[in-house]
């Protein structure tokens, strides 16, 4: 079956210091690749995605690059802000089976940046 | 941009009773999800429809049951609730389209206490 192994947390970094989260997933097919990030309090928001090998994934200054060879979507920022801090989860879409829209989960990793 | 809302974001219920947990998306999307989300756990898939009247088990469906009578809502219903059922709870919608890469879009949560 599918899943997800992230980087167990919680990371506490100070600001502007550089961020790397560790995410590789074991899955049939072609997946899609996916960052989400839980601020307090609140529900889950996408934050990047990448939909097939080399694809690069951006936003906010996060990136994360899906890596086929070594099953990796690493998350890297080079650097944090308070407001970075969060909860944030790898997630992987799997087109090789009939419930090809669920998503599987990492068990998500808490950041804390202070200042 | 897309909103999901849930209809209580804290709900404190009794041991055997029903309990319904309502969601609404205002965007026409296809498919919606539940799912719970436990310390340590990461989030794990109840249930899911991809169509009116139409839905599918997750990972852990037991104790639960779901309606789509309409495109726009999906209810979570707790047939006799539980204190392994105290859980933060969340709602997600995605479009059909595209297949996997749609992203899902997801509410605030409940954060539901059975007593």
């Amino acid at each position: 079956g599918n899943s997800v192994t992230q980087m167990e947390g919680p990371v506490t970094l100070s600001e502007e210091a550089f961020l790397t989260i560790n995410c590789t997933y074991t899955a049939t097919g072609y997946p899609s690749l996916f960052w989400y990030v839980q601020y307090p309090g609140e529900g889950l928001q996408l934050l990047l995605k990448a939909t097939k090998a080399d694809d690069k994934g951006s936003n906010k200054g996060f990136e994360a690059t899906y890596r086929k060879e070594t099953t990796s979507f690493h998350l890297e920022k080079g650097s944090v802000q308070v407001s970075d801090s969060a909860v944030y989860f790898c997630a992987l879409s799997d087109n090789s089976g009939g419930s090809n829209y669920k998503l599987t989960f990492g068990k998500g990793t808490l950041l804390t940046v202070n200042p | 941009d897309v909103k999901v809302t849930q209809s209580s974001r804290y709900l404190v219920k009794r041991t055997g009773e029903k309990v319904f947990l309502e969601c609404v998306q205002d965007m026409d999307h296809e498919n919606m999800f539940w799912y719970r989300q436990d310390p340590g756990l990461g989030l794990r898939l109840i249930y899911f429809s991809y169509d009116v009247k139409m839905k599918e088990k997750g990972d852990i469906p037991e104790g639960y049951s779901v309606s789509r009578e309409k495109k726009e809502r999906f209810s979570l219903i707790l047939e006799s609730a539980s204190t392994n059922q105290t859980s933060m709870y969340l709602c997600a919608s995605s479009l059909l389209s595209g297949g996997t890469n749609q992203p899902q879009h997801f509410g605030d949560g409940t954060r539901l206490s059975i007593l």
